[in-house]
């Protein structure tokens, strides 16, 4: 498919482990964002690279979360030593272009965190 | 301190009805603003943006209207079908180089 994908869909980690979350973004998108819903909020950014420049990681919450995009392409979300409030869905959306409107999201990782 | 706010968590309409979503935000610097739509397990879809340098936006059933001095914006489907029934978000943009501020979404349900 040409879309977002997005793995695993789901996780289940025990509190304190690390946890990788991986994001194909469309190929040809510059833009790669990532956003998490926790249950009844709304998405929250955490971080977008754009291109070769210095990723914006003004929306990581903790020192525990870090991000990088290999190549331009695929991009890896870790996060270390979860807790519980961690737990969320995590979205992955690119775009041809920093501010574009039509961000292409994947079907999100559902991490639940025990 | 949420930047954009959706108050109605959810919303139900008749099937043919008008179904209007509202938004406010707090940030006057905001300037480019989008309503996304989410269904269950899928991630959310572009329906409809608005500049700030306008005040209505129209793509077929769906009208995006933006008061900039109240700080509003709100999503008109007309008419409302079953296969609307999703989560609509709408979000805010500045300077079309910034990341996207997302409102907690409303979940609308078009009744048959």
């Amino acid at each position: 498919g040409a879309g977002v994908s997005q793995s695993p869909s789901n996780k289940v980690t025990e509190k304190g482990k690390d946890v990788e979350l991986r994001c194909d973004p469309i190929s040809g998108h510059t833009a790669l964002y990532w956003y998490r819903q926790s249950l009844g909020q709304g998405l929250e950014f955490l971080i977008y690279f754009q291109g070769n420049s210095a990723p914006d990681k003004s929306g990581l919450p903790s020192d525990r979360f870090s991000a990088e995009r290999t190549g331009g392409s695929v991009s890896t979300l870790t996060i270390q030593r979860t807790q519980q409030e961690d737990s969320a869905v995590y979205l992955c959306a690119s775009s041809s272009r920093v501010g574009d409107e039509k961000l292409f999201f994947g079907s999100g990782t559902q991490l639940s965190v025990l | 301190d949420q930047q954009v706010k959706q108050n109605s968590p959810s919303l139900s309409v008749q099937e043919g009805r008008i179904s209007i979503l509202n938004c406010d935000y707090t940030n006057s610097m905001f300037d480019y603003f989008l309503w996304y739509k989410k269904y269950p397990a899928e991630g959310p879809t572009f329906l409809i943006s608005i500049s700030s340098i306008k005040d209505k936006n129209e793509d077929g059933r769906f009208t995006v209207f933006l008061n900039k001095s109240a700080k509003h914006l709100s999503l008109h489907i007309v008419p409302s079908q079953p296969g609307d029934s999703a989560v609509y978000f709408c979000a805010a943009n500045r300077n079309y180089g910034q990341n996207f501020v997302f409102g907690p979404g409303t979940r609308l349900s078009v009744l048959p």
